[in-house]
């Protein structure tokens, strides 16, 4: 099955670039996903990739792509303390659900 | 357009209670998700229906949870009898028609069983 790995937390200051990193083991996914989590809160979509891209970029985000490392990354320029929250990263699979990584709890400091 | 409704927010029970809860997806949205978030992991696909048919239960404790999707639309998860282990945060999720569309979540409900 699948396995995906983010790491844990991550702490940044205000105005600094954060990048969150996803792993993983195996998968045929066509869209690869990244989510944000706000404490009680839901997941809100923040942006996907196609699985043939290697980047791709929305406003403060980049979105990187490694198919060979199956790696994927995330990147949020000029970190904001509203940034603060749990990300995670999310593969669709064969019938269209979801695997989610463990998530990577975001922290901005002022 | 209105979002993926869910209720209770919140629910508190004793371990061998019975529970349900409620989902009402996007308007027109065909395929509905179930999934189960444990506190500091990632969710987890429970069910997924397309229209009133299950697609994809494999993931559900059939001994203890049951779900329906009556007539394409609201879905209700139940679990019968509950365990403490079954403390969760449970987000529904549904998703239109068409490649590339991605799920849209429900605030979802948290459950606590003590």
């Amino acid at each position: 099955g699948e396995d995906v790995e983010q790491s844990l937390f991550l702490s940044v200051r205000e105005g600094d670039s954060s990048v969150i990193n996803c792993t993983y083991t195996d998968s045929s996914s066509t869209y690869l996903y990244w989510y944000k989590q706000e404490p009680g809160a839901g997941l809100q979509l923040l942006t996907y990739i196609f699985s043939n891209m290697d980047m791709k970029q929305d406003q403060r985000l980049t979105v990187l792509l490694n198919k060979k490392d199956k790696h994927l990354s995330l990147r949020i320029a000029d970190t904001q303390t509203g940034d603060s929250a749990i990300y995670f990263c999310a593969w669709d699979t064969g019938r269209r659900a979801l695997t989610f990584g463990s998530g990577t709890r975001l922290q901005v400091q002022p | 357009e209105a979002g993926v409704a869910q209720s209770p927010r919140y629910k508190i029970i004793e371990k061998r209670q019975s529970v349900a809860f409620w989902c009402n997806p996007i308007s027109g949205h065909a395929t509905l998700y179930w999934y189960q978030q444990i506190l500091g992991q990632g969710p987890k696909l429970l069910i997924q229906f397309q229209n009133n048919g299950v697609v994809d239960d494999s993931q559900l404790p059939k001994d203890r949870f049951s779900a329906e999707r009556l007539k394409g639309v609201d879905s209700t998860l139940k679990i019968q009898p509950a365990k403490l282990e079954d403390s969760a945060v449970y987000l529904c999720a549904s998703r239109p028609r068409g490649a590339g569309e991605t799920q849209y979540f429900g605030p979802g409900t948290r459950l606590l069983v003590l």
